[in-house]
């Protein structure tokens, strides 16, 4: 039962240009969102997140949208850079139950 | 700097043998986690402690034991039981659940393999 799906593995952009990564969940009791990005042989690193009382929440170029009716969330990274290179993984979690559920991972490739 | 340190970066275990893997965080820090990747995987929960001397069991907990007997301190040990260990472990902090929800941070991991 997978709470929190990332479906696609993988996405290429061009330098400059938008990323846009896409997490989609099932249960409606999660009330935390987050990114965290992480480099091969490396912990993860917090990117951003928001809470389930807004709908956008920005960080330099990094954004993310919260659709709750559609139960989905997007980061869009803008000017993508060949630094952002990385595996995207979003998380989520209910207050209730104390701990986040990751998904798969989404791997970006940002090239020159 | 504040942070998390795990210990050893790679590890080698026989078959029937336990292995501990060590994490520690100075970021004062009340709840701590372990993750384990494995590839073209998410992180899956194997336990998490949100206080000292107290820890729960995650969605993959069999094979595995914790202790937290410090409040920076959370090992890990990964028992003969465990029939798949070979995969990448990631330890995590945050700050106790009553300040709200709050992000973890992550350790640079432990990869286990079996020899």
């Amino acid at each position: 039962d997978q709470q929190v799906k990332q479906n696609s593995p993988s996405l290429s952009v061009q330098e400059g240009r938008i990323s846009i990564l896409n997490c989609d969940y099932t249960n409606s009791m999660f009330d935390y969102f987050l990114w965290y990005k992480k480099y091969p042989a490396e912990g993860p690193t917090f990117l951003i997140s928001i809470s389930s009382i807004k709908d956008k929440n920005e960080d330099g170029r990094f954004t993310v949208f919260l659709n709750k009716s559609a139960k989905h969330l997007s980061l869009h990274i803008v000017p993508s850079q060949p630094g952002d290179s990385a595996v995207y993984f979003c998380a989520a979690s209910a207050r209730i139950a104390q701990k986040l559920v990751f998904g798969t991972g989404t791997r970006l490739l940002v090239s020159p | 700097d504040g942070g998390i340190t795990q210990s050893p970066k790679y590890l080698f275990r026989k078959e029937g043998q336990n292995v501990t893997l060590s994490c520690e965080q100075n970021l004062n820090h009340d709840a701590m986690y372990w993750y384990r990747q494995d590839p073209g995987q998410g992180l899956r929960l194997i336990y998490y402690s949100q206080i000292v001397n107290d820890f729960q069991k995650g969605d993959i907990a069999e094979g595995y034991s914790v202790s937290r007997e410090k409040k920076e301190s959370f090992p890990l040990t990964v028992t003969s039981a465990q029939k798949n260990p070979t995969a990448f472990y990631l330890c995590a902090s945050s700050q106790g659940w009553e300040f709200g929800n709050q992000p973890q941070h992550f350790g640079d991991g432990t990869r286990l393999s079996i020899l």
